[in-house]
């Protein structure tokens, strides 16, 4: 089945450590999304890109870094510089253009003690 | 800066209440435009969305949103809500270069 695959779902990390979300999806979707999930601040958006070696920051990239190498991966690396990094991640895509519709993954879980 | 506002942060109505659910863009360009709802432990699903053409557009669930360009708004509407349709709101906007924001969320609480 296509779809988007995050992973790992829960994941618990020590402070000062980075740690890498992986994203990947068999849509054959250019373009692919990070956005972050807290209570009461909805998505926001982290990173984007719209095509293969190509990405752009989103409203809250500090702390944040992807790659996007190959067309169906985008993985987030959320680094130690991050300040407040336990929150939920998810990862989309659409297949850009107009009459786009996103698709999301079922998200992963990050918790920073 | 573009964004995505939604009026509401709450919203609580009994069953068989009407709904409108506010939501305004600034952005000036051409957008895609989508509303999406997370029901209590689940991941995000499409409701409806609206890319061109007849501005009322009908989703799942009876829900339906209204496109006003002049105004940049999109509002969730629906006739008469159910207890089941307790759940966080969520508007969001495909900006031309494939950008997509999303609002705050509205939590919408139904009593039964």
């Amino acid at each position: 089945d296509g779809g988007i695959t995050q992973s790992p779902k829960y994941l618990f990390r020590k402070e000062g450590q980075n740690v890498t979300l992986s994203c990947e999806q068999n849509l054959n979707h250019d373009a692919m999304y990070w956005y972050r999930q807290d209570p009461g601040q909805g998505l926001r958006l982290i990173y984007y890109s719209q095509i293969v070696n190509d990405f752009q920051k989103g409203d809250i990239a500090e702390g944040y870094s992807v790659s996007r190498e190959k067309k169906e991966s985008f993985p987030l690396t959320v680094t130690s510089a991050q300040k407040n990094p336990t929150a939920f991640y998810l990862c989309a895509s659409s297949t850009g253009g107009s009459g786009n519709t996103i698709y999301f993954g079922e998200g992963s879980w990050l918790t920073v003690v | 800066a573009q964004s995505v506002s939604q009026h509401n942060h709450h919203v609580i109505l009994s069953e068989a209440a009407s709904l409108e659910l506010g939501c305004n863009y600034s952005y000036g360009g051409t957008v895609n435009l989508f509303w999406y709802v997370q029901y209590p432990g689940q991941h995000l699903q499409l409701l409806l969305k609206y890319f061109s053409g007849d501005p009322l557009v009908k989703g799942i669930k009876g829900f339906e949103a209204e496109f006003i360009k002049s105004k940049f708004s999109f509002n969730l509407r629906k006739p008469s809500v159910q207890w089941s349709d307790t759940a966080e709101y969520f508007c969001a906007v495909i900006l031309e270069y494939d950008k997509i924001i999303f609002g705050k969320g509205t939590r919408l609480h139904i009593l039964p």
